[in-house]
């Protein structure tokens, strides 16, 4: 069975570019996280869905990020522009659960590493 | 104060060495606690749940005190294959999985 498929693996962008990132989970997972990961810390979470609604989009910074999965399944992220500090690797995540219950795995992309130049 | 923290790290150690990782929580309420491994340019994986009574996978243990809010993740006779970084994870019913900042674990030769 596929894992949680992510493209583009690496993307270089220059400073106010937008860019975007895809996301399929695995098949059956309703609960699909988007994380952002920074070198040597712990990945952060920007926004969680439960099939197609967005549950907690708190730390999601919505002057430049947006996130879709219109039709719940996949998932796209974007940022529009880009920034500086937005280099960062950014992770995927799916799991089983609905409304707070979850079986307490995740599963991770390879992630989506950007580089703002 | 950030939610859940961890030894700093690194941990260098040689072969066969027994090394113990700490992390703290905040969130008095957190229900479910997790280790996850993170290889070098990898995404994190599961590496066990942690459960009240303590728990054990072959050379790994796990502990939880609730009252402390304090987890632990024990690695007896370290092999070269365990380095990586370990997250200490938290997930509160309803919310999210919360992430510690890992720490990173060298088993030398």
């Amino acid at each position: 069975e596929a894992g949680v498929v992510q493209s583009p693996r690496y993307k270089i962008i220059e400073k106010k570019q937008p860019v975007a990132f895809w996301c399929n989970p695995i098949s059956g997972h309703n609960t699909l996280y988007w994380y952002l990961q920074n070198l040597g810390q712990g990945p952060e979470l920007l926004i969680r869905y439960e099939n197609e609604e967005a549950v907690d989009d708190s730390q999601l910074p919505k002057d430049r990020f947006s996130a879709e999965r219109l039709k719940g399944v996949d998932s796209t992220l974007k940022i529009q522009p880009a920034e500086l500090g937005d280099s960062a690797v950014y992770l995927c995540a799916s799991s089983l659960g609905y409304r707070g219950l979850n079986t307490g795995e995740l599963f991770f992309g390879e992630g989506s590493r950007l580089t703002v130049l | 104060r950030k939610e859940v923290e961890q030894d700093p790290g690194p941990f260098n150690v040689p072969e066969g060495a027994t090394v113990a990782f700490n992390c703290t929580y905040s969130n008095s309420a957190s229900q479910s606690f997790f280790w996850y491994r993170q290889d070098c340019r990898k995404e994190p994986k599961l590496l066990m749940s942690v459960y009240s009574s303590g728990n054990e996978d072959g050379r790994f243990t796990a502990q939880l005190n609730r009252a402390s809010q304090y987890i632990s993740l024990l690695i007896r006779d370290s092999k070269l294959s365990d380095s990586a970084t370990y997250l200490c994870v938290v997930y509160n019913y309803g919310q999210n999985f919360v992430f510690g900042p890992g720490t990173r674990l060298s088993v030398l030769p």
